[in-house]
């Protein structure tokens, strides 16, 4: 069955740090990869996608997010952490065998402490 | 802003009642989605619609029903609710269904509280 998983429910990292959130997953065929960021009572937002060429994402608010075929993960990642950056991260694929869903894993929280 | 606009983002509704969420998208999307996020699981997917016609009805209940007047909006009907239907409800949008590669758009949601 097609899937993705979050294996860290929760994730804590000083202000000033770096922060990975750890992604992997299995489909049929190509991967196509996203992440989305919740802040409290809001909507899920947009940060990046992987659908081919660089291994390497770059997104929104100075996030990125390192493809690896061979490990199937897509990590993601920011050298710096801002406590701003504290929030509900999920980590998506599309399910390559019903175009119209998108698999989402069980979401990480990230807290980011001053 | 992310072109996706639901109201009310605030719903309290005891189980008898009638009342409706709406979605709007700016985005000039074909494709239209309703998910439900509860606490403790995954997001679960409710409802597709591509070009104003329903395709995907993941197995929810009749007491929600889904409308589609046009690629722009999309309502969720809800009728005589549960508890355990209290929920954030989101609506997203994307460029079409089946691109891949389609990035999924999503609403600030509506928080639903069923007493």
């Amino acid at each position: 069955a097609q899937s993705v998983a979050q294996p860290e429910d929760q994730v804590n990292v000083a202000e000033g740090n770096p922060l990975t959130v750890k992604c992997t997953y299995s489909v049929s065929g190509n991967p196509y990869l996203f992440w989305y960021v919740q802040y409290p009572n809001r909507g899920l937002q947009f940060l990046l996608k992987y659908i081919t060429g660089d291994n390497l994402v770059k997104g929104s608010y100075g996030f990125e997010a390192e493809f690896n075929k061979s490990q199937t993960s897509f990590h993601l990642k920011k050298p710096s952490a801002l406590v701003s950056d504290s929030a509900l991260y999920f980590c998506a694929v599309r399910d390559t065998l019903s175009a119209s869903k998108i698999i989402f894993g069980s979401g990480t929280r990230l807290s980011i402490r001053p | 802003e992310t072109g996706v606009t639901q109201t009310p983002r605030h719903l309290v509704m005891g189980m008898t009642n009638k009342k409706s969420l709406k979605c709007e998208q700016h985005l000039g999307h074909n494709a239209m989605y309703w998910y439900k996020q509860s606490a403790k699981k995954p997001l679960e997917l409710m409802f597709v619609y591509s070009l104003e016609e329903r395709v995907e009805n993941n197995s929810v209940p009749s007491r929600f029903s889904p409308e589609c007047p046009n690629s722009s909006h999309l309502f969720l009907h809800l009728h005589t609710l549960q508890p355990e239907d209290s929920a954030l409800y989101l609506c997203a949008s994307s460029q079409d269904r089946l691109g891949l590669g389609n990035t999924i758009y999503f609403g600030e949601g509506s928080w639903l509280t069923v007493v």
